[in-house]
Formats: C-alpha cells, sequence, structure tokens
C-alpha cells in the first residue's frame, strides 16, 4: 500500500517551460488536492477534487491547471512557469462519503519545484 | 487570509519539557486537525478533534479546543529530539465546502 505518490520530486525549470506534476493514490480516496508551501505560509491550496470528472479551484490557482480523469490520479499542469511557482507542492488525498470529507489528509512527500 | 494561526512561530526547549503551540482561527468549524512535517517530508497527520470536543489524547499528545475563543492547543508531554519537526493546526469549515485550511506552523526544535 503505497499511499500517495508523486513525482518527480525535483524539477527545475526555466521560465515559460511547461511541465505536469504527477500524484497517485492507491487508498479510494474520493478527494484529492494540491498544495503549495512557501516560507512563513504554510500550505495554501491551489485545486481540489471531489471525484473523478471534478475538480475546483483553491485559493491560489492562477498559473495551474488540474484534470482528474480516474480516482487514482490527480495530475497538476503548470502551462508557462514562472519564477513565482517556485515552492515545495504537495498533494494529498482524503475519504468522502457523499460528497462529504471525513477526517484525516494523506500528504505525498512533495515535489520540489524551482523556476529559474 | 489564513484561517488558522500558531504559535509561537519557533519554539525551542531542553528533551525531556513538555511543549505547548496554539492555534487560533476565524470562522465556525467542524473539526480542527494537527499535522506534523518533518524537514523535507510530506504532512502527516496526528490528531483530529471535533467541534463538541473539549480536549483529545493520543499517547504524549494533548489537544484541546475552546470553540469560545476559537483557538487550540497541541501539547507535547516529555518531549524528544525526534520530535523537532514543524507543526501545523488545519480547519475544516462548512464555510470553507471541502478544503482544510492551514496556518502557517510552528517550527518546534528540541535539543538533547
Amino acid at each position: 500500500n503505497a499511499g500517495v505518490t508523486q513525482t518527480p520530486k525535483f524539477q527545475v525549470l526555466k521560465t515559460g517551460q511547461s511541465m505536469t506534476l504527477q500524484c497517485a493514490q492507491d487508498m479510494n480516496h474520493e478527494y484529492m488536492s494540491w498544495y503549495r508551501q512557501d516560507p512563513g505560509m504554510g500550505l495554501r491550496l491551489i485545486h481540489y477534487s471531489v471525484g473523478a470528472g471534478i475538480t475546483d479551484q483553491g485559493e491560489v490557482p492562477n498559473g495551474y491547471n488540474v484534470s482528474r480523469s480516474t480516482t487514482e490520479d490527480f495530475p497538476l499542469r503548470l502551462l508557462s512557469a514562472a519564477p513565482s511557482q517556485t515552492s515545495v507542492y504537495f498533494c494529498a488525498s482524503r475519504l468522502a462519503r457523499l460528497g462529504v470529507n471525513t477526517g484525516e489528509l494523506f500528504f505525498g512527500e512533495g515535489s520540489r519545484l524551482t523556476v529559474l | 487570509s489564513q484561517q488558522g494561526e500558531e504559535d509561537p512561530q519557533a519554539l525551542s526547549i531542553q528533551e525531556g519539557e513538555n511543549a505547548t503551540m496554539n492555534c487560533s482561527y476565524k470562522t465556525s468549524i467542524n473539526n480542527l486537525q494537527w499535522y506534523r512535517q518533518n524537514s523535507g517530508r510530506g504532512l502527516v497527520h496526528l490528531i483530529l478533534i471535533r467541534s463538541n470536543e473539549r480536549e483529545k489524547h493520543s499517547g504524549r499528545l494533548r489537544v484541546t479546543l475552546d470553540t469560545s475563543k476559537k483557538s487550540s492547543s497541541l501539547l507535547i508531554t516529555a518531549s524528544r529530539a525526534a520530535d523537532t519537526a514543524s507543526y501545523f493546526c488545519a480547519t475544516d469549515a462548512t464555510i470553507y465546502g471541502n478544503k482544510l485550511v492551514f496556518g502557517a506552523g510552528t517550527i518546534l526544535r528540541v535539543k538533547s
């Protein structure tokens, strides 16, 4: 049981490049989310999904796209990377019953992105 | 602005001492959760306290919740060097829908 798996762990991009951060979970969780973590600012929610085919914006969605075609996968796309997107990105998932979230979030180990 | 705010921002104690971290929030909540993050790692869930609970224990952890003051505290008793980490509170509130909102965290250093 791997939990939440994120790839890559580290990535360096040049301004304007695009990339996708991958996230997969094997716990059959309906709810999945992406956070970014910056020094002194805690975790800020980028996008989230309550099930396959359903996504919604969080606190800081600009510059990021997501899709949820399966229960297991929730990739985060940066279409045109900017230095302000240098951060550590965390994917997290949890159970949701009838659209209501229950309990704890399970986190991946993070993806450290640097945009030059 | 963030729903949860922890204080202190940083705390340094000796091994064996108790560590107390506080979290204040702004709206009514369904539950409040505490997470730990070791350096360079993902967050790990520690404990969840529901809005109708006042205190909860898990091993050396004790969490209290005061909904009238919109605040919570996390007490780690008999701290160990391995407790060195960042600690975050997160609030689950109906007003925020399906989102769990995190504070900025408290950095705890336990010196051996």
